[in-house]
Parts: structure tokens; sequence; C-alpha cells
């Protein structure tokens, strides 16, 4: 099946520091790519869309200056969070579409739990 | 209103049990469904997609009825390795175009 990897998997850092997150699809090619963020107890919610060759698109309240996305090649999507602060301390987590039952959706990395000090 | 709604339980049952959980949704645009299943700290994953027919995996049976935005999942004879978070995700229109999480449905099944 689909594998898409992501790295790191946990990353601890001071206010203010940025913090690069990659995405990988590891066997087959994915021109878009999304990105969600995952708080304590609550559900996923899509941050941006990752699309290889041109801009990110990204949702309704989420700082494209803050939250840096590049899709570097058809494999390859990185987050970086700029000048992480205290409330940036979630789990993000990243997915690929993929065709499943005949039904368009989506394989998600296994996460990058940050904490920022 | 959510776009996708679930009880958030927990539902705790003995091994064995036969659980149900329920999920609607307000888009009546909506093309696609899923069940989605995720473990304490980890990413979700793809249990089941969802049809208008009814489709069955193993223990697992899931429902979509449309007129009514609703769409269900049956867990039959629960294991203790069924204990996760199962999450309604419902695709936004065509296409891999936006999924809509729902916030999770928790099962903690017991010996």
């Amino acid at each position: 099946g689909a594998v898409v990897s992501q790295h790191p998997s946990r990353v601890i850092c001071k206010s203010g520091t940025s913090v690069k997150i990659e995405c990988r699809s590891l066997d087959f090619q994915a021109t878009t790519m999304f990105w969600y963020r995952q708080f304590p107890k609550q559900s996923l919610m899509l941050m941006a869309t990752s699309n290889e060759g041109s801009k990110a698109t990204y949702e309704q309240g989420v700082e494209k200056d803050k939250f840096l996305i590049n899709h570097a090649s058809l494999t390859l999507s990185t987050l970086t969070v700029t000048s992480a602060h205290p409330e940036d301390s979630s789990f993000y987590i990243c997915s690929a579409p993929f065709l499943a039952g005949g039904q368009d959706t989506q394989y998600f990395g296994p996460g990058t739990r940050l904490t920022v000090l | 209103r959510k776009e996708v709604e679930q009880d958030p339980g927990p539902f705790n049952v003995p091994e064995g049990a036969t659980v149900a959980f329920n999920c609607t949704y307000s888009n009546s645009a909506s093309q696609s469904f899923f069940w989605y299943r995720q473990d304490c700290r980890k990413e979700p994953k793809l249990l089941m997609s969802v049809y208008s027919s009814g489709n069955e995996d193993g223990r697992f049976t899931a429902q979509l009825n449309r007129a009514s935005q609703y769409i269900s999942l049956l867990i039959r004879d629960s294991k203790l390795s069924d204990s996760a978070t199962y999450l309604c995700v419902v695709g936004s229109s065509g296409g891999y175009n936006k999924l809509i999480f729902g916030a999770g449905t928790r099962l903690a099944v017991h010996p």
C-alpha cells in the first residue's frame, strides 16, 4: 500500500526558532499533498494544500507567512513553522491523495509532534 | 454547526460486544465518505470507505444514508485491539480536495 513518511517525528524547540518538517511519498508520486494540525482531543484541521510547481493554498485563518510550504518535487513537501511560539505546539500531519475502493482519499504520514518551549 | 458531527463517547464495552457509531454531515454536495481509525498519538489510518449500498469488511459494517446525511459504523464481536478513536470523514467534493474530519468517537473495549 501507499506509504507516506514524515521527518522528524518529534521536535522540541525554543520560542522564536523555525522548524522544518518533511513529508515524503515513498512509493508513488504526489502532485498534491495536504498539511493538517491536530490539537489534543480535537479533530484534524486542514491547514493548507501543497501543490508541486505552484504556490500552496492556505485555509482561512492560517498565516501563509508563518507556515511556509514548499513542494519541491513529486515526492516531497516541506512545512516550515517560522518563529514558533508555544501556541504552535501541536501534532502536524501530512497526507497524500490515493485511490481506495474507487474513492479518492488520503494516506497520512506518521505525524510530527512539535513542542515549543 | 460543525460540518461533520460525531458523538465523542467514550464508548466503554466488553469484549465480544457489538457497538455502533453514528455521524452526520452538513454538506449535501459531499461526494465521498470514510471511516478512519486513530490510535493515541498516532496518525489516522483508513478503516473503510462508505457507500450508499452499505459495505462490510469482516466485523465492520458501514452504511451511508444520503437523504438523511447520516453515516454509521457497526463493529461486531469487539476485540481489545479495536480500542481507538474512530473518525468519520467526508470528502467535500469530487476528487481528493479536502477531507473534513469529525472530532472522533472514542471506543474502549475491556476484558
